[in-house]
């Protein structure tokens, strides 16, 4: 069935490079995603990359790609106190009649410190 | 996402109450999502709807109901809570024409306490 792993808890300093990193078993996948939830709110799409791309750019967002490891990854560059959240890796899976689902890995807690 | 409403948004209840959590989007989305967020589990899908006479089963949907009034209104049922529904609930909405991008815009989410 399909799994999407990413480690639970990360800490950076204020204005260091964050990596958030994710693994994903449906090679079939055509769009991955990263989502955002701050305390107390919904998710929120932050980036997405189709799948036939290596890497996305979006400002101090840098999306990796490694379909053959079926690995995602997430750089955040000068990492902000106001980039405290929990962070969602997600893939897009083929359920029952070829309807398109997500799945959703356990969200990495990361932690800037000052 | 504002265009993604839940109420309500906090809710304590008691085991065997029945407890119906409400969820509107302005979006005119045909698609919506209900899931439940436990802490280091992620979201778990309990029902989606593809339009209002679609209705399907997610992957926890044992000891919940849903109904779909409206395409804009996808309701979440507890006939009879038991604490271990106790979680964050997010209802969700996206839209078909997007093809192949299954992009989903979330609610604020209810948190739900069973005691």
């Amino acid at each position: 069935g399909e799994d999407v792993e990413q480690s639970l808890f990360l800490s950076v300093r204020e204005g260091d490079s964050s990596v958030i990193n994710c693994t994903y078993t449906d090679s079939s996948s055509t769009y991955l995603y990263w989502y955002k939830q701050e305390p107390g709110a919904g998710l929120q799409l932050l980036t997405y990359i189709f799948s036939n791309m290596d890497m996305k750019q979006d400002q101090r967002l840098t999306v990796l790609l490694n379909k053959k490891d079926k690995h995602l990854s997430l750089r955040i560059a000068d990492t902000q106190t106001g980039d405290s959240a929990i962070y969602f890796c997600a893939e897009t899976v083929i359920s029952s009649g070829s309807a398109r689902q997500l799945t959703f890995g356990s969200g990495t807690q990361l932690t800037v410190l000052p | 996402d504002a265009d993604v409403t839940q109420t309500p948004r906090n809710r304590i209840t008691k085991t065997g109450k029945r407890i119906m959590l409400e969820c509107s989007q302005t979006k005119g989305h045909d698609r919506m999502y209900w899931y439940r967020q436990d802490p280091g589990l992620g979201l778990q899908l309990i029902y989606y709807s593809f339009d209002v006479k679609d209705i399907n089963k997610g992957e926890i949907s044992d000891g919940y109901s849903v109904s779909r009034q409206a395409q804009a209104k996808f309701s979440l049922s507890l006939e009879s809570a038991i604490p271990n529904q106790t979680a964050l609930y997010f209802c969700a909405t996206s839209d078909t024409r997007t093809s192949g991008r299954s992009e989903q815009f979330f609610g604020p989410g209810t948190r739900l306490t069973v005691l």
